[in-house]
């Protein structure tokens, strides 16, 4: 069964801190694609990133980089030098094939300046 | 630019209305879904269709109901608004395969008092 977990509630960070939020997944599947999405205060969900089993490798984007490693099941996202902006929640997914999209519980993200 | 769209984006209506949220979108996906978000954060699967004529009551149980008479249509209906309903509802569509993941909608902020 698919599974995703993100075990971090709330985080909160001062400006310019770095921070990692953390996601697990489970799966039986050795095609699968990960997901992050972001939702601001405004309520839409907007798409970071994705990633397919097959392409472990690291990725940044400006102050945004992901973690991808097979071997311990995690996709983890690191936003370097936070600032207020980033403030928002964080969501974490897990997709196989033609099966729905299951989503983490979030991580509420709070950074202050 | 969205490819989906949700209307209102916000509605504050009395209890016992008849209320439906509108979702759009123009990419031609078949398959669309509805989150119910609650200040929780947690994304709530309410209802979902893999193509026109097709839908299916998702992970939480929901008063509201959805039709899918044309592929870029997915509206839902509460019959009857209740102050229990107070919630974010997002609309999202994907391709057949969710490699892409989903596109979500703005969301309609629903308050019923």
């Amino acid at each position: 069964a698919q599974k995703v977990t993100q075990a971090q509630t709330e985080i909160s960070v001062v400006e310019k801190e770095d921070v990692t939020l953390d996601c697990v997944y489970e799966t039986r599947d050795t095609t699968y694609y990960l997901f992050w999405y972001k939702q601001p205060p405004s309520g839409e969900l907007v798409f970071l990133i994705r990633r397919n089993s097959f392409d472990e490798q690291n990725e940044i984007s400006g102050r945004y980089s992901w973690n991808f490693q097979k071997s311990t099941s995690s996709f983890n996202f690191t936003i370097t030098a936070s600032q207020v902006v980033d403030s928002a929640v964080y969501f974490c997914a897990l997709g196989e094939g033609f099966q729905k999209l299951v989503f983490g519980t979030g991580t509420r993200l709070l950074v202050s300046p | 630019e969205a490819d989906i769209y949700q209307t209102p984006r916000y509605l504050v209506i009395g209890t016992g209305k008849k209320i439906t949220l509108e979702c759009s979108q123009t990419m031609g996906h078949d398959k669309m879904y509805w989150y119910q978000q609650d200040p929780g954060m947690e994304l709530h699967l309410i209802h979902y269709s893999y193509g026109v004529n097709s839908t299916e009551k998702g992970d939480l149980s929901s008063e509201s109901t959805v039709s899918r008479i044309r592929t870029e249509h997915f509206p839902l209906t509460l019959e009857s608004a209740r102050p229990s309903h107070t919630s974010q509802y997002l609309c999202a569509s994907s391709a057949n395969r969710v490699h892409y993941g989903y596109t979500f909608g703005s969301g309609t902020r629903l308050t019923v008092v």
